[in-house]
C-alpha cells in the first residue's frame, strides 16, 4: 500500500548529539512536511518542501534543518538536541500525484525522540 | 496566539449515541478544514474535510458542519462505536491547495464506552 514511512519509530539521543530522522513516501507527492508534537499539544509545523523548494516557518529554531535529496525522501536533522526538543516528530505529504490534486495531508506514524 | 482551538480536552459517550466534537478558529482566511483521528503510537489519519464554501459534508457515520459566521466547526459521529475512541484533531488550512499549511487544534480525546 502507498504510505508515509518514518524511521526509526523511537530514537534516543544524548543532549547535544546530532540526530537525523528519516521519512519516505510512496505516494509520489511533491510536498513534504515536518511537524513537531509535544505531549498534549497540537502538531506544530517546522518546515515543508514544495518539490525542492524549502520553506521554513518563522519560529522554527536554527537547530532544526531538513534535506530532501529526491521526491521520496526527506530528513530532519537536529544539530544539537536539547531537552526541550524531546517530542513526536511527524512527517506528512500532500500535493499532486499523477495529475491529480490532493487537498489532504497524509501522515507517517511519527518518530518519538527522547533526549537524555 | 492559538488560531485553532478545541476547548474540550476530552469527551466520553456511550456506544450507539452521538459524539459531537467542536472546534473554533479565528482566521477568516482559512479555506479548508480537516479532521484527523489519532490512535496512540500512530500518526494522525485523515477522517473528513470540508471546504469553506460548504456548510456540511457527510461520509458514512461522520458529518462535519461548518458555521463560517461563528468561525466554528463540529464533527458528529453517529452512532459512536468503541473503535472510535481516539484523539481527534481539527485542522485549518491556509495558503493555496497543494502547498497549504495546516494549523492544528490541541485535540479532543474521545472515549466511547461499550
Amino acid at each position: 500500500d502507498a504510505m508515509v514511512i518514518q524511521n526509526p519509530r523511537y530514537q534516543v539521543t544524548q543532549f547535544g548529539k546530532p540526530v537525523t530522522l528519516s521519512c519516505s513516501q510512496t505516494l509520489n507527492h511533491n510536498v513534504m512536511y515536518w511537524y513537531q508534537q509535544k505531549s498534549s499539544q497540537a502538531p506544530k509545523l517546522l518546515f515543508h518542501y514544495y518539490d525542492k523548494d524549502f520553506n521554513n516557518e518563522a519560529d522554527t529554531p536554527d537547530n532544526f534543518q531538513s534535506r530532501r535529496p529526491n521526491t521520496s525522501f526527506c530528513f530532519l536533522d537536529i544539530r544539537s538536541p536539547g531537552l526541550g526538543d524531546a517530542a513526536m516528530y511527524l512527517c506528512a505529504t500532500s500535493g499532486e500525484a499523477g495529475g491529480l490534486t490532493t487537498d489532504t495531508q497524509y501522515f507517517g506514524p511519527g518518530t518519538r525522540l527522547t533526549v537524555l | 496566539d492559538q488560531q485553532v482551538k478545541q476547548n474540550s480536552p476530552s469527551l466520553s459517550v456511550q456506544e450507539g449515541r452521538i459524539s459531537i466534537l467542536n472546534c473554533d478558529y479565528t482566521n477568516s482566511m482559512f479555506d479548508y478544514f480537516l479532521w484527523y483521528k489519532k490512535y496512540p503510537a500512530e500518526g494522525p489519519t485523515f477522517l473528513i474535510s470540508i471546504s469553506s464554501i460548504k456548510d456540511k459534508n457527510e461520509d458514512g457515520r461522520f458529518t462535519v458542519f461548518l458555521n463560517k459566521s461563528a468561525k466554528h466547526l463540529s464533527l458528529h459521529i453517529v452512532p459512536s462505536q468503541p473503535g472510535d475512541s481516539a484523539v481527534y484533531f481539527c485542522a485549518a488550512r491556509y495558503g493555496s491547495s497543494n502547498t497549504g499549511k495546516l494549523i492544528f487544534g490541541q485535540g479532543t480525546t474521545l472515549q466511547v464506552k461499550p
